[in-house]
This record gives structure tokens, sequence and C-alpha cells, in this order.
């Protein structure tokens, strides 16, 4: 079946430094790709949905010069955490789907730590 | 905003059958019924998704009730592999919002 992958599935970095996620869909083009974060025993949370070519859109509270989106294929879209602090510490998992209403496939999440 | 409601956690004994439930009573005529689990520390993992009628899959069965107000997923011999946060959403496009699902603890 169809594959979306995430990388990397864990990172630590540095209070005020940026971190780039990537999210593939290895064996499918997605137009549209969506980015959540999900808190320790919590659940998932729609962050944003990105568009390919174009611009994302970002659900009610969440910033988006901190949260900088790029989907610049049909295969990979980007999430960049921006001058990072110790509360965007979170686990943050993408999804793709082939077609409307169908089943998604999500990413094996990546572990961000913010020291 | 999520729209369906579920219990928080439930219990099985390993190889029998468990019914997990789900109301979506402001379930609207597009709406489609997905069902997810999670392991800890994964991603979400696809288990079955209908409209208006029962579905069957390899994995489990989704019975829908006539006036779509309410799901069950079941899951027909429960294995220790089955514990896991089982997710229950409405979409409408491909945009998902998660509740807060059913922990399933399956006991050996």
């Amino acid at each position: 079946g169809a594959v979306v992958s995430q990388h990397p599935s864990r990172v630590i970095c540095k209070s005020g430094t940026s971190v780039k996620i990537e999210c593939r869909s290895l064996d499918f083009q997605a137009t549209t790709m969506f980015w959540y974060r999900q808190f320790p025993k919590k659940s998932l949370m729609l962050m944003a949905t990105s568009n390919e070519g174009s611009k994302a859109t970002y659900e009610q509270g969440v910033e988006k010069d901190k949260f900088l989106i790029n989907h610049a294929s049909l295969t990979l879209s980007t999430l960049t955490v921006t001058s990072a602090h110790p509360e965007d510490s979170s686990f943050y998992i993408c999804s793709a789907s082939l077609a409307l209403n169908t089943e998604a496939f999500f990413g094996q999440g990546t572990r961000l730590t913010v020291v | 905003d999520a729209k369906t409601t579920q219990p928080n956690s439930m219990e099985s004994n390993e190889e029998e059958p468990v019914h997990l439930p789900c109301n979506h009573s402001t379930i609207s005529g597009t709406d489609y019924i997905h069902w997810y689990r999670q392991l800890p520390s994964q991603g979400p993992e696809y288990v079955i998704h209908g409209l208006t009628s029962n579905v069957n899959n390899r994995m489990a069965s989704l019975a829908i009730a006539e006036d779509r107000k309410s799901s069950t997923l079941i899951l027909h011999r429960a294995t220790l592999r089955d514990a896991a946060v089982y997710y229950c959403i409405l979409i409408t496009g491909n945009q998902f919002y998660f509740g807060t699902g059913t922990s399933l603890t399956v006991i050996p």
C-alpha cells in the first residue's frame, strides 16, 4: 500500500534554533498533505493543510510564521519549526491520501525535543 | 473540531471479540466514518472506513447504525498487538479532526 515517510524520526535541538521535518509520499503523488502535533497522552491536533504549489492553510491558533510549511513538489512537504522553544517539544505527524474521503496514510512521526 | 464521542478506555480478553462504540449524532450526509488506531510513539494506522453500509476487511468490521448517528468497530479476535488507542473520525474531504479516542487494553 501507499507509504508516507517522515524524517527525522526524532530530533533534539537547542532553544532558539530552527528544525525542519520532511514528509514524503513514497509511491504516490499528494497535492495535499496535513500536519498534526500530539502532546503526551493527548490526541492529534491538526495544525495545517499543506498544498502543493500554494500557501498552506493553518488552523486557528497555529502561528504560520513559527511553523513554516513548504510543499514544493507532489511528493514532499516540509514543516520548519522556527526559533524553537521547549514548549514546542511535541510529536509531529504528517498524513496524505490518494483521494478525497479515502484512507489516510500517516508518517511514523517526529519526536521533537527542544532543550 | 472533533464530532465524535468514544469511551476513554476499554478492556478485552485475548482472543475474544471487541466492540468499540462511537457516537456521532451530528453527522452530515457527506461525512465518512473512519477508524484509525495508534500505537505509542507511532503515527496512526488505518483500520476501516464506511459511509452507510457495514464494511468488512481483514482487520475488522464496521457496523453503522441505520440513522448513521453511531457506529461500532468490531475486532473479531483481539490479540495483544491490537492494544492501541482507537480513533473514530468523521471526514468530508481529507481533513481529520481527532477526538480523544478509546484506549484498548488486551488482557492475556
